[in-house]
């Protein structure tokens, strides 16, 4: 059974510095992962998707890195803004069977301004 | 902007009552997904479809139903509702596109409360 761990939970900067959200998980067959952020009471939003052949993907200050031999994912947020506080969730869908989707239990960002 | 909507966004009503929650993707996408999330918690899967009169049951329990009559639609039904039943769900969809599942895009939710 897939599990997905993220570390920090909680997490808080002053404005302007660059910062590291990390996303581990047990299985490592996946077909890909994707970073969310959600808003208090809101949906998610996608940010970055990687798929399972790739290493990273980049937009704008954001930078999400994939290893799946050891199991872990990380989101680098460059120049981090008040705009940025949200949690931020990474997901991870697994390769074989009905290629369910495990949600890790987030990463509550904020920040300071 | 993903072209995912929800309605209601918020419901409040009384326990018993039969309350029907609208999804529906103007996409195009085959896989449709129900989540329920407590405040500050994880996400749960209820409910997902493949694609047209196929609809499976997620990893948590749940007594709501769903349909999927056709591919942008896909509501789910509460018989009678609870007070256990409050909580935020969310619904997703996502594609296949060369050869990989893209993206899984989510609605804006509906926060329900059972009084």
């Amino acid at each position: 059974k897939q599990e997905v761990t993220q570390i920090p939970a909680a997490l808080s900067v002053p404005e302007g510095e660059n910062l590291v959200l990390n996303c581990s998980f047990t299985d490592s067959a996946i077909y890909n992962l994707q970073w969310f952020r959600q808003d208090p009471g809101k949906g998610l939003t996608s940010l970055l998707l990687i798929q399972s052949s790739q290493r990273e993907q980049t937009s704008g200050r954001l930078n999400a890195s994939l290893d799946k031999s050891s199991g872990r994912s990380t989101l680098y947020i460059a120049a981090s803004q008040p705009g940025d506080s949200a949690t931020y969730l990474c997901a991870v869908r697994d390769s074989g069977g009905y290629q369910k989707v495990t949600f890790g239990t987030g990463t509550k960002l904020q920040v300071i301004p | 902007e993903a072209d995912i909507y929800q309605t209601p966004r918020y419901l409040v009503i009384g326990t018993g009552k039969k309350i029907t929650l609208e999804c529906s993707q103007t996409m195009g996408h085959d896989k449709m997904y129900w989540y329920q999330q407590d405040p500050g918690m994880e996400l749960h899967l209820i409910h997902y479809s493949y694609g047209v009169n196929s609809t499976e049951k997620g990893d948590l329990s749940s007594e709501s139903t769903v349909s999927r009559i056709r591919t942008e639609h896909f509501p789910l039904t509460l018989e009678s509702a609870r007070p256990s039943h409050t909580s935020q769900y969310l619904c997703a969809s996502s594609a296949m596109a060369g050869g990989f599942y893209n993206e899984q895009f989510f609605g804006p939710g509906t926060r329900l409360t059972v009084l």
